[in-house]
């Protein structure tokens, strides 16, 4: 089945960009995520990516997918206090959602 | 995009008291929720699949007794946890695919529900 992993602490400056990466080991996601979890909060998508694009932008949002490598990247440019929270990498592993261990984004004013 | 509420936010109970949990879905039909256990500083762990009239499937390792599912209406799920204790004090999220959700697989979330067992 699907695998998701990824790093569980990320520090920035604000106003610098944060990196958050992924790797994950089920090539058939057609569909992978990004989703966002505020303290106490449920999840809400960030934006996702289809398999066969490298790469897709949203405003502040830059997601890299790297298919070779399994690899997929969340660039957030221009880093602001708000964006503190955890996020979480997902595939799709058949119907169900399969969802890394989330990052911690700490942005320091 | 699609809403899913959850209820209550909150909850503290007794020790081998049952308590339920609301998930619904305020805007669409779902014919499948989900449920999530989070762990403080811990990823999603799936519980369970509800699908609309008949029985939940539970992953590996979830007591089925313990944590009763019923999913009676498209609109609603609901999870009973069964003679509570204190290691049963979590996170419990539900989401849902929406109609729009179901090509990208894109989940909604309800808020979670905090459940703490004295």
């Amino acid at each position: 089945g699907e695998d998701v992993e990824q790093s569980l602490f990320l520090s920035v400056r604000e106003g610098d960009s944060s990196v958050i990466n992924c790797t994950y080991t089920d090539s058939s996601s057609t569909y992978l995520y990004w989703y966002k979890q505020e303290p106490g909060a449920g999840l809400q998508l960030l934006t996702y990516i289809f398999s066969n694009m490298d790469m897709k932008q949203d405003q502040r949002l830059t997601v890299l997918l790297n298919k070779k490598d399994k690899h997929l990247s969340l660039r957030i440019a221009d880093t602001q206090t708000g964006d503190s929270a955890i996020y979480f990498c997902a595939g799709t592993g058949g119907f169900k959602t399969i969802f890394g261990a989330g990052t911690r984004l700490f942005v320091k004013a | 995009g699609a809403v899913v509420s959850q209820h209550p936010s909150w909850v503290i109970c007794k020790s081998g008291t049952s308590v339920k949990i609301e998930c619904r879905s305020l805007d669409f039909q779902a014919t499948t929720m989900f449920w999530y256990r989070q762990f403080p500083k811990q990823s999603l762990m799936l519980m369970a699949t509800s699908n609309e009239g008949s029985k939940a499937t539970y992953e590996q390792g979830v007591e089925k007794d313990k944590f009763l599912i019923n999913h009676a209406s498209l609109t609603l799920s609901t999870l009973t946890v069964t003679s509570a204790h204190p290691e049963d004090s979590s996170f419990y999220i539900c989401s849902a695919r929406s109609p729009s959700g179901i090509r990208t697989g894109e989940l909604f979330f309800g808020e979670g529900s905090r459940l703490t067992v004295l």
